[in-house]
């Protein structure tokens, strides 16, 4: 089973400023299978990224992800209030397919 | 546009089987191009994969629940179901249904249903 570590667990920061969320994998994903996803209270994740770096339909540009091997970053360039929210990566190289802890976008 | 839905029983009984239904609307569930997944979140928690579905019948699961959970589809009423059996308290969560973009393996979840909490108590 493929284990994901995320950091930090929670990242304060202001509207405008840049976040950078780190996926961590326990071994190497295949073809770079990672996905992100984002979820707010009370509502499903719904997908970001997949492919570790194609944004899904919709997505704003200021939504990138990057890496690929056991490495893998989401990064917002510039935090729209509607951005503080928990984020998920998620794996599908191999099964069982798995998720990150998650990390919580918050206010400053 | 495809949405999905998934309902069932809120409170189950420790011990019982916890049976979720997922319908898939405006669009097939017999389609080569998806497969159809099962998650779930205890409250404030995490995501947990249960298992994923191909109409052709190809079914993976999460080895951690394999023995207690089974997922089949019912293509002529466009449905995807989910049996858990023996539920205890720790099986609290909500349940979501999703559609995993792929055709020879499932790949991310693109449309998630709302999700639906079922409560395991006496």
């Amino acid at each position: 089973e493929i284990v994901l570590t995320q950091s930090p667990g929670t990242l304060s920061l202001s509207p405008g400023e840049r976040a950078t969320l780190s996926c961590r994998a326990s071994q190497t994903i295949k073809n770079s299978y990672l996905a992100w996803y984002q979820q707010k209270p009370g509502q499903a994740p719904s997908l970001l990224i997949y492919g570790a770096s194609s944004r899904a339909t919709g997505i704003p540009d200021r939504f990138s992800g990057s890496g690929s091997g056991t490495d893998f970053t989401l990064t917002i360039t510039r935090l729209e209030p509607e951005d503080f929210a928990l984020y998920y990566c998620q794996q599908y190289g191999g099964s069982p397919f798995t998720f990150g802890p998650g990390t919580k976008v918050d206010i400053k | 546009q495809m949405q999905l839905q998934e309902s069932g029983p809120g409170l189950v009984k420790p011990s019982e089987t916890l049976s979720l239904t997922c319908t898939v609307s405006s669009g097939s569930i017999k389609t080569s191009s998806y497969y159809w997944g099962w998650i779930r979140q205890p409250p404030g928690k995490g995501l947990e994969w249960i298992g994923t579905l191909h109409y052709s019948g190809n079914t993976y699961y999460n080895p951690s629940l394999q023995s207690r959970v089974t997922i089949s589809a019912d293509t002529s009423k466009n449905q995807v179901s989910l049996k858990l059996n023996s539920v205890s308290a720790p099986d609290t969560a909500v349940y979501y249904c999703a559609r995993h973009r792929g055709s020879s393996w499932p790949w991310f979840f693109d449309l998630w249903g709302r999700g639906t909490l079922v409560t395991v108590s006496s």
